[in-house]
């Protein structure tokens, strides 16, 4: 089991360009979340995918954008960069459950972006 | 919204016991997580609370208390290698995200 996959590892983009980041969840999941990690800080959540829909955002501009395709793998859109969207950017997969399920998170190792 | 607040940094002696502690203000509650994070590692998993009470594992054990909005983790035997961030996060009551703190920075000596 290959676990969560980010592509790429590493990013430089410059302001105003356009990003897109890619995951694939853990074999079994049906679930992605994307995390943003600035550094020395938590992640922050910034929207989750279900059945090839966005199922909950976090506070993030509509810059972010997202999309999960039939295989369950998801991309993250980021438009218009700016310098403080530097950070590392965290994909979770997750297999969905009821709320009162016990439903952990496996984390990918990440894609750093660079914004200069 | 949820608020999570946990200590920046923390140090300890190879061998020693720690306890990280995590308090935390919600508005929906569904079990709270602990991560460890090396330094450009994606956090992995290390224990989960819903219930009130300490649940062991191995060398960390991790207790919640609701009514308080408390949670701590507690590494004993400490070795080397627990040098990490700590992450404290608190699952969404609806949905499975996840609201996490700044992390607890660990560094162990020897």
């Amino acid at each position: 089991d290959a676990g969560v996959t980010q592509s790429p590892t590493h990013l430089i983009k410059t302001r105003g360009q356009q990003v897109t980041l890619r995951c694939s969840p853990k074999s079994g999941h049906d679930t992605v979340s994307w995390y943003q990690q600035a550094l020395g800080q938590g992640p922050q959540f910034i929207f989750q995918y279900y059945e090839e829909e966005e199922r909950q955002r976090g506070n993030f501009p509509d810059r972010f954008s997202g999309h999960q395709f039939p295989n369950y793998s998801s991309e993250l859109n980021v438009n218009a960069l700016l310098l403080g969207d530097s950070a590392l950017y965290l994909c979770a997969s997750s297999k969905l459950a009821g709320a009162s399920s016990y439903n952990e998170q496996f984390f990918g190792p990440g894609t750093r972006l660079t914004v200069l | 919204g949820q608020n999570i607040d946990q200590p920046t940094e923390m140090t300890a002696t190879e061998g020693a016991i720690v306890q990280i502690n995590c308090t935390y203000q919600t508005s929906g509650f569904n079990g709270l997580f602990w991560y460890q994070q090396h330094a450009g590692e994606a956090p992995t998993f290390l224990s989960y609370n819903v219930l009130d009470g300490l649940e062991e594992k191995g060398r960390f054990s991790s207790f919640l208390s609701r009514s308080k909005g408390y949670s701590y983790l507690l590494l004993k035997e400490l070795q080397m290698k627990d040098s990490a961030s700590y992450l404290c996060a608190v699952r969404d009551g609806r949905y499975s995200t996840l609201t996490f703190g700044k992390g607890t920075m660990l560094l162990v000596s020897p």
